[in-house]
């Protein structure tokens, strides 16, 4: 079965820093991936998706992920974060063959203004 | 477009009690899925409709929950009698036929005392 690690529980960062969130999955074929997010109050967005092609994804609000096939990898960053990037961000994977995710624990982030 | 919705927000309910979680998915999106976050702990899936029919159930807990879709439209998740255990938020997606993406609702917390 796949599964996800997510490193951080809970990052802290002033506003303009860089973020990067790491995500490590376990082999298992076809690899797919998703990063979303929920903000404070709200429902999980999808951020960005990897299915195949370019290893670095581009997702919406300035956030990208890079693919990295040898490292069993796909860290979210963004080059500057806004206090508006309070959220916690989830990673994760679909199981093989079928249509279920599965989530890693997910990173609070906390952006302070 | 109407989103994921899910009703109520929040439910504080007594051990021994039943309650009965409601999740309209997004019009046309034929595949409904249930996944709970028990507190500290990673969003884990529950189960699968296509349509009116359960795909896989594979992450139910155990008999004391019950999903059901008639029709094909909303979904319903009771849970009889409720434990402590069972506190957490639940989340229903829905997703249409093939789709990619997994659409959230913002989740019922449940809270059982």
């Amino acid at each position: 079965a796949q599964s996800v690690s997510q490193h951080n529980h809970h990052v802290i960062l002033s506003e303009a820093a860089s973020l990067e969130l790491g995500c490590n999955y376990s082999y298992g074929g076809t690899v797919n991936l998703f990063w979303y997010v929920q903000y404070p109050g709200q429902h999980l967005q999808l951020l960005l998706k990897y299915f195949s092609g370019d290893p670095l994804v581009k997702g919406i609000k300035g956030f990208e992920a890079e693919f990295i096939k040898s490292k069993f990898s796909f860290n979210l960053r963004k080059p500057s974060v806004q206090w508006s990037d309070t959220a916690e961000y989830f990673c994760a994977v679909p199981g093989a063959g079928s249509y279920q995710l599965t989530f890693g624990k997910g990173t609070k982030l906390s952006v302070i203004p | 477009e109407a989103g994921v919705t899910q009703f109520p927000s929040h439910s504080v309910i007594e051990k021994g009690q039943t309650v009965t979680l409601r999740c309209d998915p997004i019009s046309g999106h034929d595949n409904l899925y249930w996944y709970r976050r028990v507190m500290g702990k990673e969003i884990k899936f529950l189960l699968h409709f296509v349509k009116e029919s359960k795909q896989d159930e594979s992450g139910m807990p155990n008999n004391r929950f019950l999903a059901e879709r008639t029709g094909g439209t909303y979904s319903t998740l009771k849970v009889q009698p409720a434990e402590l255990e069972d506190s957490g938020v639940y989340f229903c997606a829905s997703s249409q036929q093939g789709g990619t993406e997994a659409f959230f609702g913002q989740g019922t917390r449940l809270t059982v005392v």
